[in-house]
Parts: C-alpha cells; sequence; structure tokens
C-alpha cells in the first residue's frame, strides 16, 4: 500500500539559513507524483512543488526546491534563504498512479522559523 | 488568487443539527472534487472523492449517511455533515485538479467545523 513517511514532526531553522524537511514513500507503482504542502495557521493548504516519478531533474520553484532520490524512495524538501513566514506546517503528499488524482499525505512537519 | 473557494471558514452548530459546507471551483470545471478532514496536529485524512453527477466514493471507515456529499454541478460539491456530535468538531478541507490528468489539486481555504 502507498505511504508517505514524515519523521521530523517539528524543525527549528534560524532566519536566512536553508533548511531540509524529510520525506519518504512507498509504493508499488511506476507512475506517481510527489507534492509539497504549506499549512499555515489559517488552515489553508498551500501548494509548493512537484516531482514527478520520471522526471530527471529535480524540481525547483523559487526558494523551494525538491531532493528526489528515486532509488532509496526519498522526497526531501528544501527550503533556501529560510523566511519567518516559512513558519508553518508541511505536508509532503503522494498522488497514487496514473488516471487518478487520490492523495495521500504524511504526518507534516512544522517548521518554526527563527529571528 | 484562490482557485477553489470553500464557504463558510467557520462554523459552530449544536449537537444533532446538520451543517453543509460547500466547495466551489471558480472559473473551472471540477468533474471531481476531494474531501479531507484533518484534526488538530494531524495530517488530512480524505474521506470521499465526489463525482460530478454520481454517487461519492468514501474512503473505508467514513460513515456515507453521516457524511452527505453532493455534487450537482461541475463547479459546486457540497459536505453536509448530519445530526453533528462533537466528535464530528474538526477542520474540513475540499480540494480539487484544474484537469482531468493534472498534476496538482488545489485546495478551498477549508472550514472549522466546531459542534457544541
Amino acid at each position: 500500500a502507498q505511504k508517505i513517511t514524515q519523521t521530523q514532526p517539528g524543525m527549528f531553522v534560524q532566519e536566512k539559513e536553508a533548511v531540509t524537511l524529510d520525506c519518504t514513500y512507498d509504493t508499488s507503482d511506476q507512475s506517481y507524483g510527489l507534492f509539497w504542502y504549506k499549512q499555515p495557521s489559517s488552515g489553508e493548504m498551500i501548494f509548493l512543488i512537484y516531482q514527478g516519478s520520471y522526471d530527471e531533474q529535480n524540481a525547483t520553484e523559487g526558494r523551494y526546491s525538491l531532493n528526489f532520490q528515486k532509488a532509496r524512495k526519498s522526497a526531501n524538501l528544501v527550503i533556501s534563504a529560510s523566511q519567518l513566514g516559512d513558519s508553518a506546517m508541511y505536508f509532503c503528499a503522494m498522488r497514487e498512479g496514473p488516471g487518478t488524482y487520490k492523495y495521500i499525505f504524511g504526518t507534516g512537519t512544522r517548521l518554526k522559523v527563527l529571528a | 488568487g484562490a482557485v477553489v473557494s470553500q464557504h463558510p471558514s467557520w462554523v459552530i452548530c449544536k449537537s444533532g443539527t446538520s451543517v453543509k459546507i460547500e466547495c466551489r471551483s471558480l472559473d473551472f470545471q471540477a468533474t471531481t472534487m476531494f474531501w479531507y478532514r484533518q484534526f488538530p496536529k494531524q495530517s488530512l485524512m480524505l474521506m470521499a472523492t465526489s463525482n460530478e453527477g454520481s454517487k461519492a466514493t468514501y474512503e473505508q471507515g467514513v460513515e456515507k449517511d453521516k457524511f452527505l456529499i453532493n455534487h450537482a454541478s461541475l463547479t459546486l460539491s457540497t459536505l453536509t455533515v448530519t445530526s453533528a456530535h462533537p466528535e464530528d468538531s474538526s477542520f474540513y478541507i475540499c480540494s480539487a485538479s484544474l484537469k482531468p490528468s493534472g498534476n496538482t489539486i488545489y485546495f478551498g481555504e477549508g472550514s472549522w467545523l466546531t459542534v457544541v
């Protein structure tokens, strides 16, 4: 069965430094998508970055990059130059296979950026 | 701007009453929407997949008679929590994909339900 694991319940990072949020996944599908979402205290879910299983390049979106290691089944999110506004919950998610857009989510990592 | 709108953002209802939450796709047609539930400090749990013009597909353990889902149009799905109890208090959030094979789903703003 598909599964997403985020082992870091909480992380601290100093402002302007980089931080890596871990995500490992388990799936038997060859085609899948990996996502990261940010959830501020307001509750909304903000899409950050996407990585397809067949994408050879690691995805990047501004200060966000996804360190995709397919053999290790990991999809870590790297946030560079952390800002105070980055403090939030971060969820890793996986779309289960092609032809569906049913997602499963990890348990999340709460990031706190320190001034 | 938001591509999926959810209403209401906050709702308080009395135990035993029913409450309806709306999820609208803005400027696009969503043949499929999803409803999630999130307890405090926990992850999102998929409750059901809402299909336009057909019955919703519920995840295991979700009571279909308790959580009624209606997807009457291509831009609107509703979740009705019937005979609400305090344990139904939670954060409910919907999502929709921009296109059938879209890589990304977009979420509504979420609805905080408190049953007193």
